[in-house]
């Protein structure tokens, strides 16, 4: 059965630091690859989506993640996170259908 | 770009009472989602539709809870009758296949007291 796990529930950055979110998944098979993001009080907004090419994704607002194939991983990662970055953060995997992670809530401190 | 669309915001209800939630999807997507979003257990998957068939709804917590899609633009999630623990958030989504990315609704705030 298809799986998504996130690493991570809570993680609490200051601004400037380096943000990585893990997210693994188990499926022997062709996937897409998605991150999603929540602001609060918010619905699901999509960050970035991997479906096949380079697997060196860009999003919206910074964001980038990895399709590393052979460790069944798609980190979310960005440089410098800013205090608006502060969210709860969504892996998504889907072969036949769309499997969301438990989520990671990032608190982004000034 | 009208997006997904859900009704109402909020609803605060008693125990047993039936709740309706309404969802319209973005026009042309033929896949439509319910979810249920609380603290405990995170974003839950209930029921999802192609082209207004429902094609698993293994996460329907109970017989309390039924899913409908009468057209391509228009889904109700009942809940009959409702119970304090199905307070939540619950999320209408729509995408172009079951596989791609999801659209979201802003979502139904429920409260059953």
């Amino acid at each position: 059965a298809q799986s998504v796990s996130q690493h991570n529930h809570h993680v609490i950055l200051s601004e400037a630091a380096s943000l990585e979110l893990g997210c693994n998944y188990s499926y022997g098979g062709t996937v897409n690859l998605f991150w999603y993001v929540q602001y609060p009080g918010q619905h699901l907004q999509l960050l970035l989506k991997y479906f096949s090419g380079d697997p060196l994704v860009k999003g919206i607002k910074g964001f980038e993640a990895e399709f590393i194939k052979s460790k069944f991983s798609f980190n979310l990662r960005k440089p410098s996170v800013q205090w608006s970055d502060t969210a709860e953060y969504f892996c998504a995997v889907s072969s036949n259908k769309l499997i969301f992670g438990a989520g990671t809530r990032l608190a982004v401190h000034p | 770009d009208a997006g997904v669309i859900q009704s109402p915001r909020h609803e605060v209800t008693e125990m047993g009472q039936e709740v309706t939630l309404r969802c319209k999807p973005i026009s042309g997507h033929n896949s439509l989602f319910w979810y249920r979003q609380t603290m405990m257990r995170g974003l839950e998957l209930l029921i999802y539709f192609n082209n207004n068939v429902p094609i698993d709804d293994s996460g329907m917590p109970e017989d309390r809870f039924s899913a409908k899609m009468p057209n391509a633009s228009f889904s109700t999630l009942k809940i009959q009758p409702s119970e304090p623990r199905d307070s939540a958030v619950y999320f209408c989504a729509s995408s172009l296949g079951n596989n791609q990315p999801q659209h979201f609704g802003d979502g139904t705030r429920l409260s059953i007291l």
